[in-house]
């Protein structure tokens, strides 16, 4: 899997928009991206991923940059509820052994 | 996505006994489920792959005979931690992988050995 690089940890404010950035300057051109956060104390969420095309769903939306270098994931109106810790991660479609790093401790401010 | 539950959702137990953690897809018929283990402040680390009808695949590192897994079917893979130790207390989070290559976690289940 490509690695990826994520801010540490950032803060946004509650109902603004919350853009969070990863870079993935190895990413080869069969991996995806994929966005998962993880509530504290509760299991990762799934949140989104694409390959080329930037995508949107109920959650939120994905915005790949054309190079695949990197990509950013957008909360539209960041509530306090989504407050958690973000991980990125490439990789191949189907790979389940996905590592998930660090991740980007995200603190909705009010 | 898929719905996945994990019971029970935290364990106390003693020192040498046994803790049986169950992982149900309710929605989705997975011949594969996976198990990962989460320590404070540290991220998730895949234990082991489950697979329906078979032997589980272990990451290098786990120990088979200490961590069983029994994937007996479609929609129930079993984690059972065998004479467990303090160092042994942990978060530990099962997957089904969807359709399009994306993990649906439960809700995890959190161990504590005295």
């Amino acid at each position: 899997d490509a690695k990826t690089t994520q801010p540490p940890s950032m803060d946004c404010a509650e109902g603004r928009a919350a853009n969070l950035p990863c870079n993935h300057s190895t990413i080869s051109g069969n991996e995806y991206v994929y966005w998962y956060r993880q509530i504290h104390s509760q299991g990762p969420q799934y949140i989104i991923h694409g390959l080329k095309n930037n995508e949107t769903n109920e959650m939120a939306s994905l915005i790949i940059t054309e190079d695949r270098k990197s990509s950013t994931l957008i909360l539209p109106h960041a509530t306090l509820r989504d407050t958690a810790v973000y991980y990125c991660i490439a990789g191949d479609y189907g790979n389940n052994r996905l590592a998930f790093g660090k991740g980007n401790q995200v603190v909705v401010i009010p | 996505g898929a719905v996945v539950s994990q019971h029970p959702s935290w364990v106390i137990c003693k020192s040498g006994t046994s803790v049986k953690i169950e992982c149900r897809s309710l929605d989705f018929q997975a011949t594969t489920m996976f198990w990962y283990r989460q320590f404070p402040k540290q991220s998730l680390m895949l234990m082991a792959t489950s697979n329906e009808g078979s032997k589980a695949t272990y990451e290098q590192g786990v120990e088979k005979d200490k961590f069983l897994i029994n994937h007996a079917s479609l929609t129930l893979s079993t984690l059972t931690v065998t004479s467990a130790h303090p160092e042994d207390s942990s978060f530990y989070i099962c997957s089904v992988q969807g359709n399009t290559g994306e993990l649906f976690f439960g809700e995890g289940s959190r161990l504590t050995v005295l």
